[in-house]
């Protein structure tokens, strides 16, 4: 089955300690992507990923870290996180860049105290 | 700039009502896509439609139906005959497009919550 996982679905944790949410892809997609989401503010990009070894930031990268190691997996990375970042986030995989459909996750609720 | 406008932050409809959620976009490419998406309380999110911009073809999909018009930059939404379950956050989005490029990002509109009561 086509998908695109996230783990975990839900985190608590506390102020500055570092943490990954991980982002696998079974469907050899090129582009990927992690977006959050707050309320009134719909899904805003934060990192995205052309190809391996190739990131850019998107909207909101600020506090965030990404890598592509290899095509399956893009995790997202908090070296230090705030209560700002308190969101649910998506990751999202498409087949190429300029290919419209995209693939998302299941979701991280991710609370910071 | 791209950006995707829902007015509607909330609404609220009886079961069985017709409902029109509004999506107004900007973009100075030719070339793009339009999504809708819903977002269930368990709160992932399902794909539901999408259109590009050469075509402006309305369509139904069951109770669903999507209007299309580039003359006001608008793609609304309509559920008919409501039901309970179809109360979500449905979110519109944008997609550019170009031939090259790695672009095709999502910008996604705010989100409108829709209730529709027993």
């Amino acid at each position: 089955e086509a998908q695109v996982t996230q783990n975990p679905r839900y985190l608590i944790t506390v102020t500055g300690k570092k943490l990954t949410v991980t982002c696998s892809q079974n469907m050899n997609h090129e582009y990927m992507s992690w977006y959050r989401q707050d309320p009134g503010l719909g899904l805003r990009q934060i990192y995205y990923s052309m190809n391996v070894e190739v990131t850019d930031k998107g909207d909101v990268p600020e506090g965030y870290k990404v890598s592509r190691k290899e095509k399956r997996n893009f995790p997202l990375i908090l070296e230090s996180p705030s209560p700002n970042q308190t969101s649910l986030y998506f990751c999202a995989s498409r087949r190429r860049g300029d290919e419209p459909e995209a693939f998302f996750g299941q979701g991280t609720r991710l609370t910071v105290v | 700039a791209q950006k995707v406008t829902q007015a509607q932050t909330e609404i609220s409809v009886v079961e069985k009502e017709d409902v029109t959620l509004d999506c107004v976009y900007e973009t100075r490419d030719t070339t793009y896509y339009l999504f809708w998406y819903k977002q269930p309380p368990s709160g992932e999110l399902v794909f539901l439609i999408r259109r590009n911009s050469f075509d402006e073809q309305n369509e139904i999909s069951g109770r669903y139906s999507w209007n299309f018009q580039k003359s006001t930059s608008s793609f609304n939404f309509t559920i008919t005959a409501s039901q309970v379950v179809d109360s979500a956050v449905y979110f519109c989005a944008l997609s550019e497009v170009r031939r090259g490029s790695t672009l095709g990002r999502l910008y996604f509109g705010r989100g409108t919550q829709l209730t529709v009561w027993p």
